[in-house]
């Protein structure tokens, strides 16, 4: 059963301190993308990457979020330097681009919860 | 810009009746995607049911079904025979060029 998996999936930080996330796509997909999740904002697009290269971060704030895929299976995602309102639960998918249009179908990883403090 | 618009924050459906779930959406393309997905208190990300817009036939899955208008921009989801285990926060979702937006949500809640 092909699954997105993401580590860790609880973090409990201070304010200052580096946070990397990480997630593994489903074997195979060529595309991923990162969500954060909070009550205030709801679900929102951070970055997304085809093929190993970012196509949109505009959705990240720049000054201390970077995403990167080191390679086609495994995708990262730091918080340098972490702020209290960086707490929420940040979800990776995969997909595959198939079919009319070649739009993908995304499938969740089961998230990180991060509270910063 | 796309948005999705889930008017319900809550429903509530008594087990083993049938629900529907609005979800609207507005954007200037005509070739994309609509999602259902299901977050129980697990916080997982579930995909419940996938409709193209340039297919006319409405997507089911076992229990569940949309009513798809494209012209109205309209998404639905029908949940028939719910089930305790269907009580979850469902969101809808629109993908177009690799970027999806989601609603806010609508919590269902599955009364015994």
């Amino acid at each position: 059963d092909a699954r997105v998996t993401q580590t860790p999936r609880h973090k409990v930080t201070e304010m200052g301190q580096e946070v990397t996330m990480r997630c593994q796509p489903i074997l195979g997909h060529n595309t991923v993308f990162w969500y954060r999740q909070t009550m205030m904002q709801g679900l929102e697009l951070l970055a997304y990457f085809r093929n190993r290269a970012p196509l949109d971060d505009s959705g990240m704030p720049k000054d201390r979020f970077s995403a990167e895929m080191p390679d086609a299976t495994l995708a990262t995602l730091k918080i340098q330097p972490s702020e209290p309102r960086d707490s929420a639960v940040y979800f990776c998918a995969s997909g595959l681009p198939t079919g009319h249009g070649q739009r993908e179908t995304q499938y969740f990883g089961p998230g990180t919860r991060l509270l910063v403090l | 810009a796309q948005t999705v618009t889930q008017s319900q924050p809550e429903m509530s459906v008594q087990e083993a009746e049938t629900v529907t779930l609005s979800c609207t959406y507005d954007t200037s393309e005509s070739d994309y995607y609509l999602f259902w997905y299901k977050q129980p208190p697990s916080r997982q990300m579930i995909l419940v049911i996938r409709q193209e817009a340039y297919k006319q036939q409405n997507a089911t899955e076992n229990r569940f079904s949309v009513n798809f208008q494209k012209a109205a921009k309209s998404f639905s989801l029908k949940i028939s025979d719910s089930q305790l285990g269907d009580a979850a926060m469902y969101f809808c979702a629109f993908t177009n060029a690799g970027k999806s937006t989601f609603g806010d949500g609508t919590t269902l809640t599955v009364k015994p």
